[in-house]
């Protein structure tokens, strides 16, 4: 069965460092894939998609790749913010265009 | 602009009961779903429509029922409340189920006695 894992349940880093998130996929091949941020007691927001035929793709100081040979794509924050801290969420839809989630990575940036 | 309205935010029901969890959208989108949110769990879907009268079954449909009689709306039924159902739901929409992003509502916390 198709299988979304993003590792490390909870991430902490040093605010000015850059925050790096995994999202690996299994037994499909989407043709895109999307990050979303979620703040506690809210619903997930939009963050960035990206494209299969897209090694990556950046937004202000968000960068995200997509290694479809992996199965696996990158999310990075560079010089994270406090207000970055959230929980971050990958979804690659599988074949029949039906939004799945992973089970998010917390990301705590320390002052 | 509104986006996605679910009501109610809160809920409190004893095993047994039913009731419905509402999900209006005013953006025109084709694709509305739900959600389910645990602890350790991460987003699960439920239900989802691709168009008015459409709807089909995500990975956790059982207790469940929707429908989707005009493109605004796409209400969660259920039947006969389990203290399993409690949980955070959030309904989403999309332009269409291809390569679009979801708007989610603000989420509605069942809880099942």
């Amino acid at each position: 069965s198709q299988k979304i894992e993003q590792n490390s349940e909870a991430l902490n880093i040093q605010e000015g460092k850059t925050a790096t998130l995994t999202c690996n996929y299994t037994n499909y091949s989407p043709a895109y894939l999307q990050w979303y941020r979620q703040d506690p007691g809210r619903g997930p927001v939009f963050l960035l998609l990206i494209r299969e035929n897209e090694k990556e793709k950046r937004k202000e100081r968000l960068k995200v790749t997509f290694d479809t040979t992996l199965k696996q794509s990158l999310f990075h924050i560079t010089a994270s913010q406090p207000a970055d801290s959230a929980t971050y969420l990958c979804a690659p839809p599988n074949t029949g265009n039906q939004f799945y989630f992973g089970t998010g990575t917390s990301l705590t940036v320390i002052p | 602009n509104a986006g996605v309205t679910q009501t109610p935010k809160f809920q409190v029901l004893k095993t047994g009961q039913s009731m419905t969890l509402q999900c209006a959208q005013d953006m025109n989108h084709e694709y509305m779903s739900w959600y389910r949110q645990d602890p350790g769990m991460g987003l699960r879907l439920i239900h989802y429509s691709v168009g008015a009268g459409i709807t089909d079954q995500g990975e956790v449909p059982n207790g469940y029922n929707v429908s989707r009689s005009t493109t605004e709306d796409f209400p969660l039924r259920l039947l006969s409340a389990a203290p399993s159902q409690t949980s955070v739901y959030f309904c989403a929409s999309s332009y269409s189920s291809r390569a679009n992003v979801l708007t989610f509502g603000a989420g509605s916390r069942l809880t099942v006695l």
